[in-house]
């Protein structure tokens, strides 16, 4: 058990809807990373934020959206749901504090599945 | 930007055997992090070995080490022992070093199946 945790697990939905994925982080780490894993993109990372802000950007769509709130719990909003955003959507957290090494920790994913 | 390139998508090997696995890097940071991680049937992402791109020691973790070629930029992952357990996906990485923790670039994966 990494410490991160991710619901749901599974999500079923229906093209043109939006979802929201929920991700907590290790306790007391303050950066929040999301990575989408697809068979056609393989592993990609999103987006990254850190104790709020956001750090980073990756080949995100217009479409998604993420957030890190107070309690430095994140959420991931994707919206006009495709085929193929189809993914396992991860999450991964670290930094405890300024060092010359974070580990990312991973959560288990949250599996997406646009019919 | 980096990239990472593992050249072999599928690997087996028989149990109680040493298998390889290749990774290739391009950047031209000189403070970074390279990592293989292990994506086992249950999806789960687990760091398997990491090295520090200013060490020359290639780093070990019981029956796992890799090979770090800094001036090739190649970072291979030697498996010992195989065992059924080590069957999964393996990633190799890449991290630049930021103090504020930074992304991971993932290789395409090799899919490694031990074989009793």
């Amino acid at each position: 058990d990494s410490g991160v945790t991710q619901t749901p697990k599974h999500l079923i939905t229906a093209t043109g809807q939006r979802v929201t994925l929920r991700c907590s982080p290790r306790s007391g780490d303050l950066s929040v990373y999301w990575y989408q894993q697809s068979l056609d993109q393989g592993l990609q990372f999103l987006i990254q934020y850190y104790n709020g802000e956001e750090r980073a950007k990756g080949n995100i769509l217009e479409r998604f959206s993420a957030q890190q709130f107070p309690d430095l719990h994140s959420e991931l909003n994707l919206s006009s749901l495709e085929l193929g955003d189809s993914a396992l959507y991860f999450c991964a957290s670290s930094v405890r504090g300024l060092a010359v090494y974070n580990e990312q920790f991973f959560g288990p994913g949250t599996r997406l599945t646009v019919l | 930007a980096q990239t990472v390139t593992q050249s072999q998508p599928e690997m087996s090997v028989q149990e109680a055997e040493t298998v390889t696995l290749s990774c290739t890097y391009d950047t031209s940071e000189n403070n970074y992090y390279l990592f293989w991680y292990k994506q086992p049937p249950s999806r789960q992402m687990i760091l398997v070995i990491r090295q520090e791109a200013y060490k020359q020691q290639n780093a070990t973790e019981n029956r796992f080490s890799v090979n770090f070629q800094k001036a090739a930029k190649s970072f291979s992952l030697k498996i010992s022992d195989s065992q059924l357990g080590d069957t999964a996906m393996y990633f190799c990485a890449f991290m630049k070093h930021r103090e504020y923790g930074n992304k991971l670039v993932f290789g395409a994966g090799t899919i490694l199946r031990v074989k009793s």
